[in-house]
Formats: structure tokens, sequence, C-alpha cells
């Protein structure tokens, strides 16, 4: 059991339903990460979140958008999301060194949320 | 911009055999270096860390190397076993950006 949890484990929606996908961390952690594994592809790198502020938004269409209320907790909103979405969703959590270069240490991951969009 | 490439893509090996999976990157300015293992289905699970100032880590029957120079990593697994099995995954961290960057990994099937 890792320190990161996420809900839920696996959804279906069609593409016009609005969903939100959680993910927490109990590490005591200041930075959470939304990754993206799709099929065949490397994992790819959606939203960081360092000291609750979003430091990093690699080109996302905005049908996806994130939400970190506080450091232990983020969530992706997804609304009218396309078939090619479909993918295993995944949070991570670290510890970021204020005022380095960003996270250095290891980042531990949630299992994920397989996601399907019909 | 940064590239990462895992070969094999597939191994099949049986058990107790010693084996090496291979990460190369494209550019060798890298803060970091992590190797994660991640069962069907699952999230990732980190195995091990190397700062670009190191040229190893062990743990356990794992052993990771790095050469920053020429661009290459190496993760040795020793004595493999059924539970072995599993997608291996290198993340490189630097260069000109400083997120990870994912190689698309190494199934490894360990054959009882």
């Amino acid at each position: 059991e890792t320190g990161v949890t996420q809900t839920p484990r696996h959804l279906v929606m069609g593409m016009t339903n609005k969903k939100s996908l959680k993910c927490e961390q109990h590490l005591g952690h200041n930075a959470m990460y939304w990754y993206k594994q799709s099929a065949k592809k490397p994992l790819e790198l959606m939203f960081v979140y360092s000291l609750e502020e979003r430091v990093e938004n690699n080109s996302v269409p905005s049908r996806f958008s994130p939400e970190c209320p506080n450091s232990s907790h983020l969530f992706l909103h997804l609304h009218t999301l396309q078939p090619e979405d479909s993918a295993l969703y995944l949070c991570a959590s670290s510890q970021v060194v204020v005022g380095g270069r960003g996270a250095v240490g290891t980042q531990y991951f949630g299992p994920g949320t397989r996601l399907t969009v019909l | 911009k940064q590239e990462v490439t895992q070969i094999p893509a597939a191994l099949s090996v049986p058990e107790g055999e010693n084996l090496v999976l291979n990460c190369s990157f494209t550019d060798s300015a890298i803060y970091n270096l992590q190797w994660f293992r991640q069962d069907p289905g699952k999230g990732l699970t980190s195995l091990l860390l190397i700062q670009s100032s190191q040229r190893e880590q062990t743990s356990g029957r794992l052993n990771a190397s790095l050469d920053k120079s020429s661009g290459r990593s190496t993760l040795y697994i020793a004595a493999s076993q059924p539970g072995d099995s599993a997608t291996y995954l290198c993340a490189v961290r630097g260069g000109a950006t400083n997120k990870l960057i994912f190689g698309t990994g190494t199934l490894l099937a360990v054959q009882p």
C-alpha cells in the first residue's frame, strides 16, 4: 500500500459527462503531479503543483482542469472528453526543495484511475 | 528535447537467470535517473534513484548503474524470480526541463 491513494480506480464516461478524479497523499509532501499513461506510449506529465501552485502545464487540452485545494489533495476535473483520452491517469507526490530546482526526491505514485471514454 | 529509450521492449527469461535491462537518454545533463516497477493495472513503485554524481545504486538483488557521459543506465536483476515479472520503467530528471521523462518500459516475464 503506497501513501498515495486515487479514486475512483475505474471510470467509464460518455463524451458529454463531467467527472472528477481524486488523489490524496499521506506522505507530508509538498508537490503533486498528474500523469497520463496511454497504451504503447511513455508516461506523459500533465500538471505539476508545487506548494499548491501550478508550476507546470504541458499543453494539456482545457477539457482537463486540475485543482489543488491543499498540499494533500489533487483533483482532475474532466468534461467533454474524447475517446482518445481513454488511459490510465496516475497521480504522484514528492518533496520539493524550496528555492531549489524543483523536486529532487523520489516521486511516489498512486495506483491510478483507468478511464474509458465512450 | 530529452528522449528516453528502453531496450528490449519485452524480455522472457527462466527463473534464476541474471538479466540486464537497458535505458538510454539523449541529453546527458540530467539531475537524476530513477527506475520504477509497474505491475499490470497498478501504479509505479520506485526501485532505485541515482543522483547525477553517483555511478550506481544497489537494493537487494537489484543494481542500477549510470554513465551520464554516454547517456546510459542499466538495471541488473540477479537470480530472477517469477515475482519480478512486471514492466520496468526508466525516467530521467533534468536537462532542459526539470520534470521526469519516461521511457516506454521493458515488459519482463520470469518463467517458473
